[in-house]
């Protein structure tokens, strides 16, 4: 596509249950990152995509975050037993193979957990 | 390991007034250093980078920076700022080499609030 596509835009849930996110990359682009973005906290690094491999996966805050990217393309970021502290929005950006590449973001997956 | 420090949290401007916003950056090797700005219930989109070469680097919307080595630094510039400049500005620091991975490494951020 054009651009980088996420979904949902906003999701609200309770406490315990699991979400999923998904995120769609730009046509041709190789490396997929996960971050998240919590109030004045910045954008934390949470994995890294090179094709469907993830050789970078050391910003995952538990055993309760989890990624998969299939076919080089999709990617879906899961929580499981969400928290109330995973409240943030959770944004995904692509780029071409590594070097001084540029990411382009989606405009990212608001998560509320009640 | 690479850190990026944001000295000021909001930046408050009127308009038509010069600004800068303050970036500071740790590594242990060379580094290249963006800014993205990221207006409301938007994704962060590029401003400017610094690579290599002139280290004035002119972005979109009228905004430079200039990298200094010797300070660590790369402070965002705009002689003049409208409105719609109104959003919140992050740096972010790559290493390099970058290992087929551009794993950007962000600040915390700087709210920009542009005023009549």
């Amino acid at each position: 596509g054009a651009g980088v596509s996420q979904s949902p835009s906003n999701k609200v849930t309770e406490k315990g249950k699991d979400v999923e996110l998904r995120c769609d990359p730009i046509s041709g682009h190789t490396a997929l990152y996960w971050y998240r973005q919590s109030l004045g906290q910045g954008l934390e690094f949470l994995i890294y995509f090179q094709g469907n491999s993830a050789p970078d996966k050391s910003g995952l805050p538990s055993d309760r975050f989890s990624a998969e990217r299939t076919g080089g393309s999709v990617s879906t970021l899961t929580i499981q037993r969400t928290q109330q502290e995973d409240s943030a929005v959770y944004l995904c950006a692509s780029t071409l193979r590594g070097g001084a590449n540029v990411l382009t973001f989606g405009a990212g997956s608001r998560l509320t957990v009640l | 390991a690479q850190s990026v420090t944001q000295l000021d949290s909001q930046v408050p401007v009127f308009e038509e007034a010069p600004v800068e916003l303050r970036c500071n950056y740790s590594s242990s090797v060379s580094v290249y250093l963006f800014w993205y700005v990221q207006y409301p219930n938007q994704g962060l989109q590029l401003l400017l980078k610094y690579l290599s070469g002139s280290t004035l680097v002119k972005g979109i919307n009228g905004f430079e920076a200039e990298f200094n080595k010797s300070q660590t630094s790369f402070h965002l510039r705009k002689p003049s700022v409208h409105i719609s400049d109104t959003a919140e500005y992050f740096c972010a620091v790559t290493q390099i080499p970058t290992g087929g991975g551009n794993k950007l490494t962000f600040g915390t951020g700087t709210q920009l609030k542009v005023e009549l």
